[in-house]
């Protein structure tokens, strides 16, 4: 079955602070991986996309990097902000049908609090 | 300013009676879709629409209908609303339905129902 599985599921850091959040996948065939930023209250926002010859795709202080083999991304950001407070969603396309329709599958997302 | 918007973004009701949630892109996309957001459980599709009067079912239609009878407009029927449909709804658009064309997502509509 086709999943996407996100760790940590939440996450406090210091304002200054970097951080890694993690994505793993078992789509196949795969067609590419995408992140969104979720603001409370708001639609998720595309931040990064990222093709299956694509390892590291940045995004100003975002940081994208994918790992074809294992089926693993990470998104790292880089001196966090507390405009980061967020929740943070791995999404993966499946390549089934390429020229139709790309199915999605969406991870639970990380939540990230960035506190002064 | 591009964007998809959603009406309501919050409504609160009681079981059985019929509510719509419009959805509607200004960005002449040709792919839609609706999803619904609960806690621990990721974004799930509803339905999605690749075109103009071309609707098909995601992972979790039951009690869902949808149309597109234009190719801005995109919206969500609940028939017969039941407390299992109490959730975040978003409406996402894009260009195409393959490829990398990333979504753009409506701010949610927040259902509630008693």
């Amino acid at each position: 079955k086709n999943q996407v599985e996100q760790s940590p599921q939440s996450l406090i850091i210091l304002e200054g602070k970097n951080c890694t959040l993690q994505c793993n996948y078992t789509v196949s065939p795969f067609s590419n991986l995408r992140w969104y930023k979720q603001d409370t209250g708001r639609g998720p926002v595309s931040l990064t996309i990222m093709t299956f010859s694509e390892n590291t795709k940045s995004n100003g202080r975002y940081t994208a990097t994918l790992d074809a083999d294992t089926k693993q991304s990470s998104l790292h950001i880089t001196a966090s902000q507390l405009s980061d407070s967020a929740s943070y969603i791995c999404v993966v396309s499946d390549g089934l049908q390429k020229t139709s329709y790309d199915k999605v599958i969406f991870g639970p997302g990380t939540s990230l609090s960035v506190i002064p | 300013e591009a964007q998809v918007t959603q009406n309501p973004r919050y409504l609160i009701t009681v079981t059985g009676k019929k509510l719509t949630v419009t959805c509607s892109q200004n960005m002449n996309h040709e792919y839609m879709s609706w999803y619904r957001q609960d806690p621990g459980l990721g974004l799930r599709q509803i339905y999605y629409s690749m075109n103009v009067e071309v609707t098909d079912k995601g992972d979790v239609p039951e009690g869902y209908k949808v149309s597109r009878k234009e190719k801005r407009n995109f919206p969500l029927i609940l028939e017969s609303p039941s407390p299992n449909q109490t959730s975040l709804y978003f409406c996402a658009s894009s260009l195409a339905a393959y490829g990398n064309q990333p979504q753009h997502f409506g701010d949610g509509t927040r259902l509630s129902i008693l």
